[in-house]
């Protein structure tokens, strides 16, 4: 089956740039997103990439995504400490007709004052 | 505003017991799903239903069972509670009519069994 892959763990001091990392395997992947969980809370999207480009920005964030390497990455620009959460990559194959999605395991991320 | 409701934030249960978690979304939306969520092992699907009655097993379905009889409504049962049951468990739902297929997630609920 589909496999997502990303780090667990990421610390960056404010104001810094922060760049989440993901690798995925299905190579006919449609759309990937990012997901951001806060404590104690469900997942929200944060932002999608259709899978015919190759970045897609919004704000402070910026997608990358190499199809040739089936990479992707989230950049967030001027991080803050309410940046602070757990952030989700997430794939959907060509053959997820039925809405299913597939989720890395989550990098934590934090954000020191 | 989309919404998704899950029926309890915290619920503790014996082992053996029973369990039943509900979800409700208000968006008329076709797809449904259960997921737990364990640190360092992410999300796991183990449910989605993409119509009323209608379920197809995830990644995880073993000691579970599901329950779709109206479209608002999906439920996980676990019909006799394991401690390897204690989890956080999300409910999400997204609709077909949306070509990027966002799934909206439940506050979601913490499960102890002891």
């Amino acid at each position: 089956g589909e496999d997502v892959e990303q780090s667990l763990f990421l610390s960056v001091r404010e104001g810094d740039s922060s760049v989440i990392n993901c690798t995925y395997t299905d190579s006919s992947s449609t759309y990937l997103y990012w997901y951001k969980q806060e404590p104690g809370a469900g997942l929200q999207l944060l932002t999608y990439i259709f899978s015919n480009m190759d970045m897609k920005q919004d704000q402070r964030l910026t997608v990358l995504l190499n199809k040739k390497d089936k990479h992707l990455s989230l950049r967030i620009a001027d991080t803050q400490t309410g940046d602070s959460a757990i952030y989700f990559c997430a794939e959907r194959g060509r053959g997820s007709t039925l809405g299913r999605l597939y989720f890395g395991r989550g990098t934590q991320l934090t954000v020191w004052p | 505003d989309v919404k998704v409701t899950q029926s309890s934030r915290y619920l503790v249960k014996r082992t053996g017991e029973k369990v039943f978690l509900e979800c409700v979304q208000d968006m008329d939306h076709e797809n449904m799903f259960w997921y737990r969520q364990d640190p360092g092992l992410g999300l796991r699907l183990i449910y989605f239903s993409y119509d009323v009655k209608m379920k197809e097993k995830g990644d995880i379905p073993e000691g579970y069972s599901v329950s779709r009889e109206k479209k608002e409504r999906f439920s996980l049962i676990l019909e006799s509670a394991s401690t390897n049951q204690t989890s956080m468990y999300l409910c999400a739902s997204s609709t077909r009519k949306m070509r990027y297929n966002e799934q909206f997630f439940g506050p979601g609920t913490r499960l102890t069994v002891l």
